[in-house]
C-alpha cells in the first residue's frame, strides 16, 4: 500500500459525458501527479501540482483540467469524453524525489 | 524516435535465471527510475537513480550517464517477479516523467 488512494477504482460512462477523478496523496506530500496509461501509448504524463499550484504539464488535452485543493488532495476532470479516452489514470505523489503511485482508476468511456 | 527505449519489450524466464532489462534514453536527466507494474495495474517504484548502482535484495539497478543507458537486473528470478517493469526518466529541467513502453516479464516455475 503506497498510501496514495484514489477514487473510483473503475468508471463507465458515455461518450461525451463529464467525469471528475479523485486522488489523496500521502500524508505530508505536497507533490501530485497526474498520468495516463492507455493500451496504444504506455504511460503518459498529464500535469503536476505541488502545494496546490501547477507546476508542470505534460500532454494534458484541453478538454481534461485538475486542481490540487487546500487539503492537498486533486481532481482530474475529463469532459466531452470520447472513446480514446478510455486508459487508466494514475495519480502519484512525493515529497522528495520518489514518486508513490495510487491504484489507479480504471475508466471505459462506450 | 522514443526519448527513452527500452529492451526487450517481452521477456521469459525459467525460475532461478538472472535477468536484464536494459534502458536507454536520448534526453537530458536528472534521475532516472525503475517501477514495476503488477498484472493487477497497481505500480511500484523500485529504484531512483541519478549514478551508479542501486542492489535491493535481488534487485539491481545501474546507471551510466555517459552512455545514457540503465540496466535492471533481477538476480534468482521467481514467478512472483513476473511483472511489466517500466524506465521513467526525470528531464533534467522539469519534474516531468518520461516513460518507456514497458518491458512484459514471466517467470516460470
Amino acid at each position: 500500500d503506497s498510501g496514495v488512494t484514489q477514487t473510483p477504482k473503475h468508471l463507465i460512462t458515455a461518450t461525451g459525458q463529464r467525469v471528475t477523478l479523485r486522488c489523496s496523496p500521502r500524508s505530508g506530500d505536497l507533490s501530485v501527479y497526474w498520468y495516463q496509461q492507455s493500451l496504444d501509448q504506455g504511460l503518459q504524463f498529464l500535469i503536476q501540482y505541488y502545494n496546490g499550484e501547477e507546476r508542470a504539464k505534460g500532454n494534458i488535452l484541453e478538454r481534461f483540467s485538475a486542481q490540487q485543493f487546500p487539503d492537498l488532495h486533486s481532481e482530474l476532470n475529463l469532459s466531452s469524453l470520447e472513446l480514446g479516452d478510455s486508459a487508466l489514470y494514475f495519480c502519484a505523489s512525493s515529497l522528495g524525489n520518489t514518486q508513490y503511485f495510487g491504484p489507479g482508476t480504471r475508466l471505459t468511456v462506450l | 524516435k522514443n526519448e527513452v527505449e527500452q529492451s526487450p519489450q517481452n521477456l521469459t524466464a525459467q525460475e532461478g535465471e538472472f535477468i536484464t532489462i536494459n534502458c536507454s534514453y536520448s534526453v537530458g536527466i536528472s534521475a532516472l527510475h525503475w517501477l514495476q507494474q503488477h498484472p493487477g495495474g497497481g505500480i511500484v517504484s523500485l529504484f531512483m537513480l541519478s549514478s551508479g548502482k542501486k542492489k535491493h535484495g535481488r534487485l539491481i539497478a545501474t546507471i551510466n550517464i555517459q552512455e545514457k543507458h540503465s540496466s535492471l537486473h533481477i538476480t534468482a528470478s521467481h514467478p512472483r517477479d513476473s511483472a511489466v517493469y517500466i524506465c521513467a526518466v526525470r528531464s533534467w529541467n522539469t519534474d516531468k516523467l518520461i516513460f518507456g513502453t514497458g518491458t512484459r516479464l514471466q517467470v516460470f516455475p
